[in-house]
């Protein structure tokens, strides 16, 4: 399958600082890539879609001013959690699909965001 | 609202046995399905993907899709231990001119030695 790669994997950060977590396609070129959250126990959800060239959509509930969301490149998405605060330690995985369409898509593999 | 639906658990099976993993969709025109497996504190790992009714063989594991049940499922036969983790059904639909992929909530399966 197609190699994403996402990075770092995990990080400890102090309450009010910002984190950048980058999402890199290594093999393809992903005109789409999803950004997701899970906390422990609970399913995936998605927290917005990001397009090469535009402005990332957002799903109902996650603030776009404290998530922001670049996808500068075919290769490359950023998801940067602004003012971070404890409740948003989580598991945040991005996705992308190898081509438009009904297809699957692939997983990095997860940033573990811990902020004390 | 597009709905994915599968039991949550724990599945326990003994080693060797079959263990099955059912998904139930609300959208009666989606066209692809697939199955995720996820380890503790890992991402999701893609390992089938299906697209007609039918059955769909990979080694030890087989989906089975539905669409006049809307329902797909996985077998996962002789089961060992490292099946065990959280199975994920997810179908892709169409949102903000992506199709965006929803995710049941997962079903966890632990494979006794």
């Amino acid at each position: 399958g197609a190699v994403v790669s996402q990075h770092p994997s995990r990080v400890i950060c102090k309450s009010g600082t910002s984190v950048k977590i980058e999402c890199r396609s290594l093999d393809f070129q992903a005109t789409t890539m999803f950004w997701y959250r899970q906390f422990p126990k609970q399913s995936l959800m998605l927290m917005a879609t990001s397009n090469e060239g535009s402005k990332a959509t957002y799903e109902q509930g996650v603030e776009k001013d404290k998530f922001l969301i670049n996808h500068a490149s075919l290769t490359l998405s950023t998801l940067t959690v602004t003012s971070a605060h404890p409740e948003d330690s989580s598991f945040y995985i991005c996705s992308a699909r190898v081509v438009q369409g009904n297809t699957e898509a692939f997983f990095g593999q997860g940033t573990r965001l811990t902020v004390v | 609202q597009k709905e994915v639906e599968q039991n949550s658990g724990p599945l326990s099976v003994p080693e060797g046995a079959i263990a099955s993993l059912n998904c139930t969709y609300s959208d009666r025109v989606s066209q692809s399905f697939f199955w995720y497996r996820q380890y503790s504190g890992k991402s999701p790992e893609l390992i089938m993907s299906i697209y007609s009714n039918g059955d769909k063989e990979d080694g030890r594991f087989t989906a089975q899709l539905n669409k006049a049940s809307q329902y797909v499922s996985l077998l996962i036969r002789d089961s060992q231990p490292s099946d065990s983790a959280t199975y994920l059904c997810a179908v892709p639909y169409s949102g903000a001119g992506s199709y965006q992929l929803t995710f049941g909530k997962g079903t966890k399966l632990s494979v006794i030695p």
